[in-house]
């Protein structure tokens, strides 16, 4: 079975402190993706790679960025943390991309930002 | 950004119903996906229906994409307090060609 496992499932920062969020992989996976899902908005791409140390924006880029040093493990940085980004933030990865292909999530990680 | 609008927003029925949750968007999709999540959970893929008119069945649940490949629909005959949860139409985003543009979702209560 895919793994995906999230480094945190609750975390609580204050305003202005720099963030890691970690994602982990374990079936070899070629591409990884950042979401943000928030009550009455969905699920909202923030950054994706489908490759080591490559990245693409998503929908919502702003104030985070991301690093992919190997293939298994894609973290979310906010670099200083704003209420704004109180969310839930879920981590997923397939294997293709193809219009057939699966994501599979990990349990998400809350982050309240105070 | 391809939009996909789910209706309804929420769902409360009683044990025993048949309910119908729609996604439509303008755009077309190659394939449209449907996920459900659970509290505290990611979400898990339920189906993938790639071709205009395609109709899936998982158990009781229902899987329509629709013939322009517009719009899709998922129908629970005899709904279960199982079913509780949140279910989200995703489609591939035309301008990364990896990521998945989501639906708001449909929150589902099914009481005893």
């Amino acid at each position: 079975d895919v793994k995906v496992t999230q480094s945190s499932r609750y975390l609580v920062k204050r305003t202005g402190e720099k963030v890691f969020l970690e994602c982990v992989q374990d079936m070899d996976h070629e591409n990884m993706f950042w979401y943000r899902q928030d009550p009455g908005l969905g699920l909202r791409l923030i950054y994706f790679s489908y490759d080591v140390k490559m990245k693409e924006k998503g929908d919502i880029p702003e104030g985070y960025s991301v690093s992919r040093e190997k293939k298994e493990r894609f973290s979310l940085i906010l670099e200083s943390a704003s209420t704004n980004q109180t969310s839930m933030y879920l981590c997923a990865s397939s294997l293709t991309g193809d219009r057939t292909d699966t994501q599979y999530f990990g349990p998400g990680t809350r982050l309240t930002v105070l | 950004t391809q939009l996909l609008e789910q209706s309804p927003q929420f769902l409360s029925i009683q044990e025993g119903e048949n309910l119908t949750v729609y996604c439509n968007s303008s755009s077309v999709f190659s394939s449209l996906q449907w996920y459900r999540q659970e509290p505290g959970e990611g979400p898990v893929l339920l189906v993938t229906v790639v071709t205009g008119g395609e109709v899936k069945k998982l158990k009781r649940l229902t899987f329509q994409f629709g013939d322009a490949r517009k719009d899709s629909s998922l129908h629970i005959t005899a709904a279960q307090p199982g079913d509780t949860g949140l279910y989200l139409c995703a489609g591939l985003n035309s301008n990364s060609g990896y990521a998945l543009n989501f639906g708001k979702g449909t929150s589902l209560l099914v009481t005893p």
